[in-house]
């Protein structure tokens, strides 16, 4: 298994600003996933962090409003960037051990932009 | 397109039974899970299926029909804690989860 320490936990926002997520995984893993959950709805995928590469974007989510940095292969950060009401929602990162495996994930960060 | 479907809500009573349906169509399978998550928690591992059939993990079961892109989830003994979002997800032909969006399952005592 893995265990994942996401910070904040929450944090209240003014519009314009940014916040930064970070993950910490107790094990060294090769990609780390970055999921938004708005209220009510499904874990909508964001990108795919590699160490010692870009990160990968989903459709829909781009790197100037969601940089993402991997420095080594327990650590990811995910910034939210100029942050507006809409970007209101729960972020979670998560990993996975292998092509068979589960996902675990970190508690989450409760956004809200004001 | 891929997509998983699974209803929005269901109600049960505590000490019952309720079972869970989720419906796919991914490119291509690897594998579904099913996961549990507390308002305002994140999503907790369940169960397994990559073979078709039933897997049983003490009060909780689930079942695959790999033909049909069908699950199940089986909750058996209903307790109160089990009020939550049951998800369902597909790892695909790149070993990419897609999530379905969720049921929120309402205990009754």
């Amino acid at each position: 298994s893995a265990v994942i320490s996401q910070k904040p936990s929450r944090d209240i926002c003014q519009r314009g600003t940014s916040l930064t997520i970070q993950c910490q995984v107790d094990s060294q893993v090769t990609m780390m996933f970055w999921y938004r959950q708005q209220p009510g709805q499904s874990l909508t995928l964001i990108a795919t962090a590699n160490q010692g590469s870009e990160a990968t974007y989903e459709s829909g989510f781009v790197i100037d409003k969601f940089p993402i940095s991997r420095p080594n292969l327990t650590f990811s950060t995910l910034t939210v960037s100029n942050m507006s009401p809409e970007d209101s929602s729960i972020y979670l990162c998560s990993v996975e051990l292998g092509e068979g495996s589960e996902a675990f994930f970190g508690q989450g960060t409760r956004l809200t932009v004001v | 397109g891929q997509n998983i479907d699974q209803p929005t809500e269901m109600t049960a009573t505590e000490g019952a039974i309720v079972q869970i349906n989720c419906t796919y169509q991914t490119s291509g399978f690897n594998g579904l899970f099913w996961y549990q998550q507390h308002a305002g928690e994140a999503p907790t591992f369940l169960s397994y299926n990559v073979l078709d059939g039933l897997e049983e993990k003490g009060r909780f079961s689930s079942f695959l029909s790999r033909s049909k892109g069908y699950s199940y989830l089986l909750l058996k003994e209903l307790q109160m804690k089990d009020s939550a979002s049951y998800l369902c997800a597909v790892k695909n032909s790149n070993y990419q989860l897609i999530w379905g969006a969720g049921t929120k399952l309402i205990i009754k005592p």
